[in-house]
């Protein structure tokens, strides 16, 4: 079945810093691929996407790639701040022909250092 | 504010009760979406509704839990006899059920959750 595997955390980085958060899928089909984000005490929220494979999302610096040939949609941010701290979800939906639940990763928390 | 609603926002239960949360979703949306989310665990899809129809639950949603949306808009779930196992963050999510814009068919906004506690 679908699934998404992401990089173990916490990670901990000092203000500036670049960051690399891993995520691999496996899906039949072709999915469309999130990156989640979830503040302390907040809700979830989309914070990048991309729907076929070479797609770039990207907001607020953050971007991901979604890579078919080697499953990944990989998120990078060129320099940190302390307010990118929070639990970060890789997921996949599997696509417009389907009622499109989403499936999560297990999150990734990202503390960042002043 | 139009986002996505749950109510209670915490709720804490002992061992046996029943317990019931309810999500209204961003008006017009006509998917509905409720999920669960454990501690260090990212949410896992329990069941979807297109308008009032239940079209899909997950073998997470036991005999115990069952969700209703009468009217095609808000939504109820409810846990019979809790399990301390049940304690989890319950998440609901909406989404348009089509292409509006720049938002996609299966893009899913997502309420702020109901934490349950079963002591």
């Amino acid at each position: 079945g679908n699934s998404v595997t992401q990089m173990e955390g916490p990670v901990t980085l000092s203000e500036e810093a670049f960051l690399t958060i891993n995520c691999t899928y496996t899906a039949t089909g072709y999915p469309s691929l999130f990156w989640y984000v979830q503040y302390p005490g907040e809700g979830l929220q989309l914070l990048l996407k991309a729907t076929k494979a070479d797609d770039k999302g990207s907001n607020k610096g953050f971007e991901a790639t979604y890579r078919k040939e080697t499953t990944s949609f990989h998120l990078e941010k060129g320099s940190v701040q302390v307010s990118d701290s929070a639990v970060y979800f890789c997921a996949l939906s599997s696509g417009y022909s389907s009622a499109s639940k989403i499936i999560f990763g297990s999150g990734t928390r990202l503390s960042i250092r002043p | 504010d139009t986002g996505v609603s749950q109510n209670p926002r915490h709720k804490i239960t002992k061992r046996g009760q029943n317990v019931t949360f309810r999500c209204d979703p961003i008006s017009e949306h006509n998917r509905l979406y409720w999920y669960r989310q454990t501690l260090g665990q990212g949410p896992e899809f329990l069941t979807y509704f297109q308008n009032e129809a239940q079209l899909e639950k997950s073998r997470l949603l036991s005999d115990r839990f069952s969700a209703e949306r009468p009217k095609g808009s808000f939504s109820t779930l409810e846990i019979q006899r809790t399990e301390q196992g049940d304690s989890a963050m319950y998440l609901c999510a909406s989404s348009p059920g089509g292409r509006s814009g720049r938002v996609t068919y299966n893009e899913q906004f997502f309420g702020p959750g109901t934490r349950l506690t079963v002591l």
